[in-house]
């Protein structure tokens, strides 16, 4: 069964240093989006991706994240100078059309010190 | 916007006895409904979903859930759980058309022998 698959599973970096999160969605879907979950918190909607741009975003992802589908396969989320609080869980996920199932991948934990 | 509020934030119940996960939600405009859950030290599963028709929605591994307009209302149930449904769950809403999935902010079930 096809599945969006995300690298690394775990990042540890310093306050400060610039962080890439990778996914591989699945190959027939159009619509890709980062979600972030802070520890005990909700999941919550960081940006979605479509025809290589962004087609919505929320007011969490200011000018320090930024995201790119460099390749067919691979779509990134990068932050370029990381804050205590970027700490969390990053999930990507895909979709074939709006509106419709999302299918996660199974996270990045990120922990910024 | 659409919102999402799930009551119940720890759910205790025995094995083998009847569950009840509530979601309600909010929004000005028609919804797709989902539930995910999110096993210990993993990503987001889809459980069900509810995009139109039949009120009663089955998914995975013995849950199901109705949508209830009128109490604009998507509860999750189980006639009989297992211990290996300990995780949380989350229900979330987009509307139609719209990009984003709101979360709730999840419930954490546990299952006591």
């Amino acid at each position: 069964e096809p599945e969006v698959t995300q690298t690394p599973s775990h990042q540890v970096t310093q306050m400060g240093q610039e962080v890439i999160l990778r996914c591989v969605p699945i190959s027939n879907h159009l619509y890709f989006y980062w979600y972030r979950q802070i520890l005990g918190q909700k999941v919550e909607f960081l940006v979605s991706f479509y025809n290589n741009e962004i087609s919505e975003k929320s007011e969490i992802f200011d000018d320090q994240f930024s995201v790119e589908r460099p390749d067919g396969s691979n779509f990134t989320l990068k932050i370029r100078s990381t804050k205590l609080e970027d700490s969390a869980m990053y999930f990507c996920a895909s979709t074939v059309q709006v509106g419709r199932e999302l299918f996660f991948g199974e996270g990045s934990r990120l922990t910024v010190l | 916007a659409q919102s999402v509020t799930q009551l119940d934030s720890q759910v205790p119940v025995f094995e083998e006895a009847p569950v009840e996960l509530r979601c309600n939600y909010s929004s000005s405009v028609s919804v797709y409904l989902f539930w995910y859950v999110q096993y210990p030290n993993q990503g987001l599963q889809l459980l069900l979903k509810y995009l139109s028709g039949s009120t009663l929605v089955k998914g995975i591994n013995g849950f199901e859930a109705e949508f209830n307009k009128s109490q604009t209302s998507f509860h999750l149930r189980k006639p009989s759980v297992h211990i290996s449904d300990t995780a949380e769950y989350f229900c979330a809403v987009t509307a139609f058309g719209n990009e984003k999935l709101t979360f709730g902010t999840g419930t954490r079930l546990t299952i006591i022998p």
